[in-house]
């Protein structure tokens, strides 16, 4: 049971390049978020899924988009990568609204 | 607008001390709470979750707090050890009626034991 993996851990972009970002949870969770850590800010939500094929915008959506084709994944695109975008990124996976959230080991993406 | 709020932002104690950190927020309507724990480089992993009943829960050597009339909650650690060096991050769920709930973080303490 590895509980929520994400791929890759690291990962250095130039600006205007594009990448996907994988998320899988092995939990049958209905819920997967994704979250950016910044420093000396809390986690902020990219965007969300409630099921297989359903996602929907979190507090700050712009220049990523998801999709959920699959319950067990949820990926997160950068399509013209900013500088800005120069964060950690977390994936988390909950059953429903009321449990705790189980949280991937991060991505860190550099964009230069 | 939905705020958590941690104090304080920085702690450094002596190991086998015990410690308080203060999280306030106005998230409404509240749903639950909950402490994280996030070693550095790694995901936050959770410590407790507490709903409106209830006011405390404990954990091993961590027991959270819940005050739902002042929206203030609490992170007492006993006897420190090196290992609880990481941040800790407060999270309270609003309550929704259809898709997932809203969580909101705050910016975490950080805490440093040592020897």
């Amino acid at each position: 049971n590895a509980g929520v993996t994400q791929t890759p851990k690291f990962r250095v972009l130039k600006t205007g390049q594009s990448m996907t970002l994988l998320c899988a949870q092995d939990m049958n969770h209905e819920y997967m978020y994704w979250y950016r850590q910044d420093p000396g800010m809390g986690l902020r939500l990219i965007h969300y899924s409630v099921g297989e094929g359903t996602t929907a915008k979190g507090e700050v959506p712009d220049g990523y988009n998801v999709s959920r084709l699959k319950k067990q994944n949820f990926l997160l695109g950068l399509e013209s990568a900013a500088p800005s975008q120069t964060s950690v990124y977390f994936c988390a996976s909950t059953t429903d609204r009321a449990t705790e959230a189980f949280f991937g080991q991060g991505t860190r993406l550099t964009v230069v | 607008k939905n705020q958590v709020e941690q104090s304080p932002q920085s702690l450094i104690i002596l190991e086998g001390k015990n410690c308080t950190l203060q999280c306030n927020y106005t998230v409404s309507p509240f749903s639950n709470l909950r402490w994280y724990k996030q070693d550095t480089g790694r995901g936050p992993v959770s410590l407790t979750i507490m709903t409106f009943s209830e006011n405390t829960k404990s954990n091993g050597r961590y027991t959270a707090t819940l005050d739902a009339d002042t929206k203030q909650s609490s992170l007492h650690i006993t006897a420190s050890q090196l290992s609880d060096s990481a941040s800790y991050i407060c999270v309270v769920s609003d309550l929704q009626e259809t898709g997932a709930n809203n969580l909101f973080f705050g910016t975490g303490t950080r805490l440093t034991v040592i020897p």
